[in-house]
């Protein structure tokens, strides 16, 4: 039983080069999400997945896509990117009711030149 | 929408005492939780601990507990008997309550342990 896994744990890229976070869970939870933490930021929620078959946007989705591939699987895309998607992204799941505990994978560092 | 302040950037402990880390919030529900996640240098995101606002009784888990004052909005983590592996960073999280079930962050208290 892995929990939630994240591939790859480090990347580096150059501006305007695209990449894809893959986020997987074993837990057969329903939810599923994607954070950015940066320093003195907290978390904060990029999109999210209630359910397979739908994603919403979070706090700063700006910048980034979406696919829920299917209940297991929630990957996050950066179509161009930029300095300033340079951060560590959390991928995290969860059963939609209570008490809503969010089970994190261990991040990815990505540094954007 | 739901706030979480953490106002202690940064705090410190001399091992085998005790700590606590300052949470307030804001939500307009009357039935959320509450966590506590610990960071430590691994950046693995550790569940703590967790409170059901409907319930009074302060939740605790072994050396960790919170005093949990629903009126003022207070979340506040208690670490007793501190030891070097709670050193880490320290997350304070909403849930809003009623049908969102996303959790709202704090920014994070930063915890070293003293020798």
């Amino acid at each position: 039983n892995a929990g939630v896994t994240q591939t790859p744990k480090f990347q580096v890229l150059k501006t305007g080069q695209s990449m894809t976070l893959q986020c997987a869970q074993d837990m057969n939870h329903n939810s599923m999400y994607w954070y950015r933490q940066d320093p003195g930021m907290g978390l904060r929620l990029i999109y999210y997945s209630a359910s397979e078959g739908t994603t919403d946007k979070g706090e700063v989705p700006n910048g980034y896509n979406v696919s829920r591939l299917n209940k297991r699987e929630f990957s996050l895309r950066l179509e161009s990117a930029a300095p300033s998607q340079t951060s560590v992204y959390f991928c995290a799941s969860s059963e939609p009711v209570m008490p809503y505990e969010q089970y994190f994978g261990p991040g990815t560092r990505l540094t954007v030149t | 929408a739901q706030t979480v302040t953490q106002s202690q950037p940064e705090m410190s402990v001399q091992e085998a005492e005790t700590v606590t880390l300052s949470c307030t919030y804001d939500t307009s529900e009357s039935d959320y939780y509450l966590f506590w996640y610990k960071q430590p240098p691994s950046r693995q995101m550790i569940l703590v601990i967790r409170q059901e606002a409907y319930k009074q009784q302060n939740a605790t888990e072994n050396r960790f507990s919170v005093n949990f004052q629903k009126a003022a909005k207070s979340f506040s983590l208690k670490i007793s008997d501190s030891q070097l592996g709670d050193a880490a960073m320290y997350f304070c999280a909403t849930e809003g309550g009623g049908s969102n079930y996303k959790l709202t962050f704090g920014k994070g208290t930063l915890l070293t342990v003293n020798p």
